[in-house]
């Protein structure tokens, strides 16, 4: 299995651009999430699927969009970049689980808006 | 806000010598928690849970307490190595929120001196 895989693994873009990152897993999770990470600190939640054709906000959504049309792949758009979206963008997935909520990260996106 | 912190954001230890990163809470509602391991330019990996009715879990050389009464959970890792040089995140699961997000604390870098 290859987990959780994230193209591309590194991308630059221009003030104003559009981009989407593209996440898929192979563990047939229900849950998928998008998290960003800025230098020195933890992850913050974008969105989040508990299901294909689901989507829901996280704690940072605004400039972002996401689509779940199937249950191995979760979308991160970038409709109109800013340089403020410059970070690294990490998915994730887990089981739908009332006991716990064990997640498996992918390798990471390193996005730089100029 | 309620959130998940750190209390060092740096440790320094010798190789061999027993590490020990710290982690405070604040809500009550968080009942389920992880320790995730991030080493340079990979996503995080899972290294050890719990769950609120524990205070003590272990697994391979790493140790995890939690102690209600003050919120607070700590990793401890036996006989530190150079390969455990890497940045260490706190995450809590809230079952108010239906398990359906992480919150992770800020990190702490874990730098073994040879």
């Amino acid at each position: 299995n290859a987990g959780v895989t994230q193209t591309p693994k590194f991308r630059v873009l221009k003030t104003g651009q559009s981009m989407t990152l593209l996440c898929a897993q192979d563990m047939n999770h229900e849950y998928m999430y998008w998290y960003r990470q800025d230098p020195g600190m933890g992850l913050r939640l974008i969105h989040y699927s508990v299901g294909e054709g689901t989507t829901a906000k996280g704690e940072v959504p605004d400039g972002y969009n996401v689509s779940r049309l199937k249950k191995q792949n979760f979308l991160l758009g970038l409709e109109s970049a800013a340089p403020s979206q410059t970070s690294v963008y990490f998915c994730a997935s887990s089981a739908s689980s009332i006991l716990y909520n064990e997640q498996f990260f992918g390798p990471g996106t390193r996005l730089t808006v100029l | 806000g309620e959130s998940v912190g750190l209390h060092l954001p740096t440790l320094s230890v010798q190789e061999g010598d027993n590490s020990i990163i710290n982690c405070a809470y604040s809500n009550s509602a968080s009942d389920y928690f992880i320790w995730y391991k991030q080493e340079s330019g990979k996503g995080p990996q899972f290294i050890i849970d719990i769950r609120s009715n524990m205070d003590k879990r272990q697994g391979q050389r790493v140790t995890v307490l939690l102690n209600k009464t003050v919120k607070h959970l700590s990793l401890q890792i036996a006989a530190t190595q150079p390969g455990d040089s890497a940045v260490y995140f706190c995450a809590e699961n809230r079952r108010d929120t239906g398990r359906r997000a992480l919150t992770f604390g800020s990190g702490t870098r874990l730098q073994v001196q040879p």
